[in-house]
């Protein structure tokens, strides 16, 4: 019974650099949402998605960031010319349903950026 | 949009006393309040959760309490344990939007003494 998979579990990126997250969501889940958690602060919103489809992207910043769940392979969450300030720990949950569906989180990936 | 408020955002019991954390939120539409645990460095996890149709919900020592009419959840821990501590966090689904997103709360430090 395997859970929500993210890969990799540590990133460490150059100023300037590219981030590619990836979230395998649980068996038979198809709604996937992601979720940045700065240090020592609460989880935030940035994206929900269903496969081939962004649904809700309106807590992802408008330059830099992107993401995609193709009808085959992993949600990718991508960060294009990351800054120290995109160091957070990344979370993505998937649900077998999307409203109000209980969400289960992966490992996260830890982004430092130097 | 949809605003969570979390108290105490830390909170320190001896072991086999009760913890209570409390929340508030601003969206009469909202209609789905989980409660995440996560021990450092690790996943949120689920723990409770609740819906709108019930006003309380026990599992074994946690419980959760939901007042529709005030905009206010609460966890409660009986019988603590050391290993209740870690940051909880509670969450709300967003109402407005009707796509599952979770806003969460500030966490709550929840350290017990042994």
């Amino acid at each position: 019974n395997a859970g929500v998979m993210q890969n990799p579990r540590h990133l460490v990126r150059r100023r300037g650099q590219e981030a590619r997250l990836r979230c395998s969501p649980m068996k038979g889940h198809s709604h996937v949402y992601w979720y940045r958690q700065l240090p020592e602060e609460g989880l935030k919103f940035m994206v929900y998605l269903q496969k081939e489809n962004i649904i809700d992207e309106s807590g992802m910043p408008k330059e830099r960031f992107s993401a995609e769940f193709p009808k085959e392979g992993p949600s990718i969450l991508r960060i294009q010319q990351v800054v120290r300030g995109d160091s957070a720990a990344y979370f993505c949950a998937s649900s077998r349903t999307g409203w109000s569906d209980t969400q289960y989180f992966g490992p996260g990936t830890r982004l430092t950026v130097l | 949009g949809e605003n969570v408020e979390q108290h105490p955002s830390t909170l320190s019991v001896q072991e086999g006393d009760s913890a209570v954390i409390k929340c508030t939120y601003s969206d009469s539409a909202s209609n789905y309040f989980p409660w995440y645990k996560q021990e450092l460095g690790k996943r949120p996890q689920l723990i409770i959760d609740i819906r709108s149709n019930v006003g309380e919900k026990k599992d074994q020592r946690i419980a959760v309490t939901l007042n529709k009419t005030a905009k206010h959840f609460s966890l409660h821990i009986t019988e603590t344990q050391p290993e209740d501590s870690a940051v909880y966090f509670c969450a709300v689904s967003d109402g407005s939007s009707n796509t599952g997103k979770l806003i969460f709360g500030q966490g709550t430090t929840l350290q017990v003494k042994p």
